[in-house]
């Protein structure tokens, strides 16, 4: 079976950078997503690593290390709309389901 | 076709009533999920559709639960003698299955239920 960690608060101060970590235990893999999901809404696709190394993409990045069970996702410049929860979540066999973790909320301040 | 769309957002109810929700995929993407999200949690995996077909399903779904996707498009979840405990934010998503984006779940805004 699946199973994700992830810090369930992080506050960081606006235009500033900061790391969400997600360590996972899985049997098989194949890939890693991060979602956001701002509170209320459903969860919208950020980015999808299936190869080690950093991926980026405007202001947000993301990091895996398959050998660790590792990832991060790295925002950048942050912005008072950039609180929200982050998802780290990983697909089983044949991407019939995905598990996710319980996600990261995440509060930006002034 | 803009996304994923769910039918009703909002659904309160008592306790015992039936309540069934819809789900219209992105147009010809022929893998369909829905999930169940709590307060504070990740979304739960309930079932899952390629195309008309039940694939798999998931251990948190009850006898009381059902699902649907009678010609593989859209798709409807019934959830029989509601209880408290049924009270969620039901999503569906849905991917192409292949090409680009194959890997990529869409969700749509979720139906959210009230069991009184």
């Amino acid at each position: 079976g699946q199973n994700i960690d992830q810090p369930t608060e992080m506050t960081a101060t606006e235009g500033a950078i900061v790391q969400i970590n997600c360590t996972y235990q899985t049997s098989g893999f194949n890939g890693l997503f991060w979602y956001q999901q701002h509170a209320g809404e459903a969860p919208t696709f950020l980015s999808y690593n299936v190869l080690d190394g950093l991926e980026e993409k405007g202001r947000f990045s993301s990091f895996l290390s398959r050998s660790k069970g590792y990832s991060y996702l790295l925002l950048k410049e942050l912005q008072m709309k950039d609180s929200a929860s982050y998802l780290c979540a990983v697909p089983s066999g044949g991407y019939q389901k995905v598990t996710f973790g319980t996600g990261t909320k995440l509060q930006v301040i002034p | 076709d803009t996304g994923v769309s769910q039918d009703p957002r909002h659904k309160i109810t008592k306790r015992g009533q039936n309540v069934t929700f819809r789900c219209d995929p992105i147009s010809e993407h022929n893998r369909l999920y829905w999930y169940r999200q709590t307060l504070g949690q990740g979304p739960e995996f309930l079932t899952y559709f390629q195309n008309e077909a039940q694939l798999e399903k998931s251990r948190l779904l009850s006898d009381r639960f059902s699902a649907e996707r009678p010609k593989g498009s859209f798709s409807t979840l019934e959830i029989q003698r509601t209880e408290q405990g049924d009270s969620a934010m039901y999503l569906c998503a849905s991917n192409p299955g292949q090409g680009a984006g194959r890997d990529t779940q869409y969700f749509g805004p979720g139906t959210r239920l009230t069991v009184l």
